[in-house]
């Protein structure tokens, strides 16, 4: 079984500056895939960044890098020069066998507000 | 979300009612699932597929049925629709490509909110 904790219920950030969002997790799998996802207040489920448990770079996609530590079991999202389009509730999510068939374990979220 | 469909988007149902959230890809992925997200909480697994004629449950299996004839389709029935089944559900589908599974392979729907009264 997985269990993801994210531990920051709402989060601000000033425009252009950058957020850490923090997960952990607890996996007794040795193979396994970390994600995160953005919701909009529209509710849609948008992907941001995969992880995989092998990989040994942390994985970046454009703004978006995520902070591995797989000694630490933490997965952290990093998101650089944030912008106002960027509020919106986001969320971990892990799955055993990197896709493990699309059965992913979600954590709570953390709210993140940008000021401008 | 290019690709999964749910259907209805919204849908108001009285308590023993029962119904069916229809969702189709036209991806031809393996695998789909079924998720319900309550206010402020994370989605949960409710049941899920790795092909057709193959299903198994989630974490939050009891009171929804699901089946999947085609590859296409994956519909979840309420057999008896309670109060505490009032959520968002969200369908995704997926595949694991050759070689590294990828994570931005998992699609999601745009979401059907069911209010229960």
């Amino acid at each position: 079984a997985q269990k993801i904790t994210q531990t920051q219920p709402g989060m601000f950030v000033q425009e252009k500056e950058a957020v850490t969002l923090d997960c952990t997790y607890d996996t007794s799998d040795q193979s396994y895939g970390l994600f995160w996802y953005k919701q909009p207040s529209s509710g849609e489920m948008i992907f941001l960044i995969y992880q995989g448990s092998y990989d040994e770079q942390n994985a970046t996609e454009g703004r978006y890098s995520l902070n591995f530590q797989k000694a630490r079991k933490s997965a952290n999202l990093v998101i650089s020069a944030s912008q106002l389009g960027d509020s919106a509730m986001y969320f971990c999510a892990t799955a055993a066998g990197g896709t493990s068939y699309g059965k992913l374990t979600f954590g709570q979220g953390t709210i993140l507000t940008v000021h401008p | 979300n290019a690709g999964v469909t749910q259907t209805p988007k919204f849908q108001v149902l009285k308590t023993g009612q029962s119904m069916t959230l229809q969702c189709a890809q036209d991806m031809n992925h393996e695998y789909m699932s079924w998720y319900r997200q309550d206010p402020g909480m994370g989605l949960r697994l409710i049941h899920y597929s790795v092909g057709a004629g193959i299903t198994d449950q989630g974490e939050v299996p009891n009171g929804y049925n699901v089946s999947r004839s085609t590859t296409e389709d994956f519909p979840l029935r309420l057999l008896s629709a309670a109060p505490s089944q009032t959520s968002v559900y969200f369908c995704a589908s997926s595949y694991v490509p050759p070689g590294q599974g990828k994570g931005n392979t998992i699609y999601f729907g745009e979401g059907s909110w069911l209010t229960v009264v």
